[in-house]
């Protein structure tokens, strides 16, 4: 059974905090994702990782960056916390471009920024 | 830019109503298709998906058809449950990329 698994299911934090949200996958998935969910916007890419060491920034990648240094774990980091990043986190992967195209999401993290 | 569209919800339903909710998109090429579902505080589960035109995908008493001439793919049941009740995703994976392009969600409610 494949596995995305967070770090956290709720974090507070205050402003100004430096933030790490871990995902780590078990099914030797090239492709992962960091997503932030908000009520009437969807799901917003911020950072994808098509390998380890390499990253690609999404579609609001402002206020944070992201780290693979292993296959299996892809980690967001909120450098200095502010309170419009209050958010539901999500974490995914996927095969790689052309292979089977499902994404596997986490359960979700989420913060709460005071 | 390639998009998705859905229905605004929330949608109410009695137990064993129809369900039909709605999704358009915008993209180039031969984009794959899917609805995803989230139950409260979970993250996302995929519900089913369609990778080319006419294809359906179907699951859990739930389908949804590719078509290419209306650039849809409507999610629909026959017999909706109370257990049904969550927020369904309608997305696109953009052809020849990694990038997926999500709806803004559409919440059902099921009543008893």
């Amino acid at each position: 059974d494949v596995k995305v698994t967070q770090s956290s299911r709720y974090l507070v934090k205050r402003t100004g905090e430096k933030v790490f949200l871990e995902c780590v996958q078990d099914m030797d998935h090239e492709n992962m994702f960091w997503y932030r969910q908000d009520p009437g916007l969807g799901l917003r890419l911020i950072y994808f990782s098509y390998d380890v060491k390499m990253k690609e920034k999404g579609d609001i990648p402002e206020g944070y960056s992201v780290s693979r240094e292993k296959k299996e774990r892809f980690s967001l980091i909120l450098e200095s916390a502010s309170t419009n990043q209050t958010s539901m986190y999500l974490c995914a992967s996927s095969l790689p471009t052309g292979g089977e195209e499902t994404q596997y999401f986490g359960p979700g993290t989420r913060l709460l920024v005071l | 830019g390639n998009s998705v569209t859905q229905m605004e919800g929330p949608v109410t339903l009695s137990e064993e109503a129809f369900l039909t909710i709605n999704c358009t998109y915008t993209a180039t090429g031969y984009p794959s298709l899917f609805w995803y579902v989230q139950y409260p505080g979970e993250g996302l589960q995929l519900l089913l998906k369609a990778t080319k035109a006419d294809d359906k995908g179907s699951n859990k008493g739930f389908e949804a058809t590719y078509r290419k001439e209306t650039t849809s793919f409507h999610l629909e049941k026959g017999s909706v449950q109370v257990s049904d009740s969550a927020v369904y995703f309608c997305a696109l994976r953009e052809w020849g990329t990694y990038k997926y392009i999500f709806g803004t969600g559409t919440r059902l409610k099921v009543l008893a």
